[in-house]
């Protein structure tokens, strides 16, 4: 057990619907990250907050979005959903920001229909 | 963009026999973890390089982080079956032009027959 919780761990919806998945850090972690991972693009990074503020991007869609709230929970929003965006979504935490060991989340699986 | 080349894709070994995978990229890094992941699960870190050369062990695991800080390897002696999985290596670049995000290879799925 990493420490980071993610809910939910399944979710089933349709195309053009929005989703918010949800992700609590360990406990004294600053830095949230969220990656996604797809058959055929693997791990990939969509973006980081730290301590409330967004720190990087990678390539996350216009149609996502994220934040960090006070108590260091961060929500992911999927909007406009797509086939696509089937995937398993993982919520990653850090004590700082940069150089910092990355515990991993158990996911939350999406699957658009 | 950065890219992170991991070989083999896959592994089918007989459970006492040694495994070694690599990674290796055109950039230089400055982190190397070495990740493996169960079906359905998170991502588990197993080892983490922060020095060019450092070479750690954790248990039956031992990974070094190569001198030209452009490659790492992961060793597994003497497998067991719950070592099936899917090994990854991950990366950490430059602060300026990468950030913190991690990069990953492509995984290495291994088999442990009994």
């Amino acid at each position: 057990d990493s420490g980071v919780t993610q809910t939910p761990k399944h979710l089933i919806t349709a195309t053009g619907q929005r989703v918010t998945l949800r992700c609590s850090p360990r406990s004294g972690d600053l830095s949230v990250y969220w990656y996604q991972q797809s058959l055929d693009q693997g791990l990939q990074f969509l973006i980081q907050y730290y301590n409330g503020e967004e720190r990087a991007k990678g390539n996350i869609l216009e149609r996502f979005s994220a934040q960090q709230f006070p108590d260091l929970h961060s929500e992911l929003n999927l909007s406009s959903l797509e086939l696509g965006d089937s995937a398993l979504y993982f919520c990653a935490s850090s004590p700082g920001q940069y150089q910092e060991t990355q515990y991993f989340g158990p996911g939350t699986r999406l699957l658009v229909l | 963009g950065q890219q992170l080349n991991q070989s083999p894709q896959s592994m089918f070994i007989q459970e006492g026999e040694d495994v070694s995978m690599n990674c290796t990229s055109s950039s230089i890094f400055n982190t190397w973890l070495w990740y493996k992941q169960d079906p359905g699960e998170g991502p588990v870190l197993l080892i983490a390089l922060y020095k060019a050369g450092e070479l750690t062990s954790n248990g039956r695991l031992t990974a070094q982080f190569g001198i030209t800080r452009k490659d790492s390897f992961l060793n597994i002696s003497a497998s067991i079956p719950s070592d099936v999985g899917i090994y990854f290596c991950a990366s950490e670049g430059d602060w300026e032009t990468s950030g913190s995000r991690l990069t990953f290879g492509e995984g290495t799925q291994l088999t442990v027959n009994p």
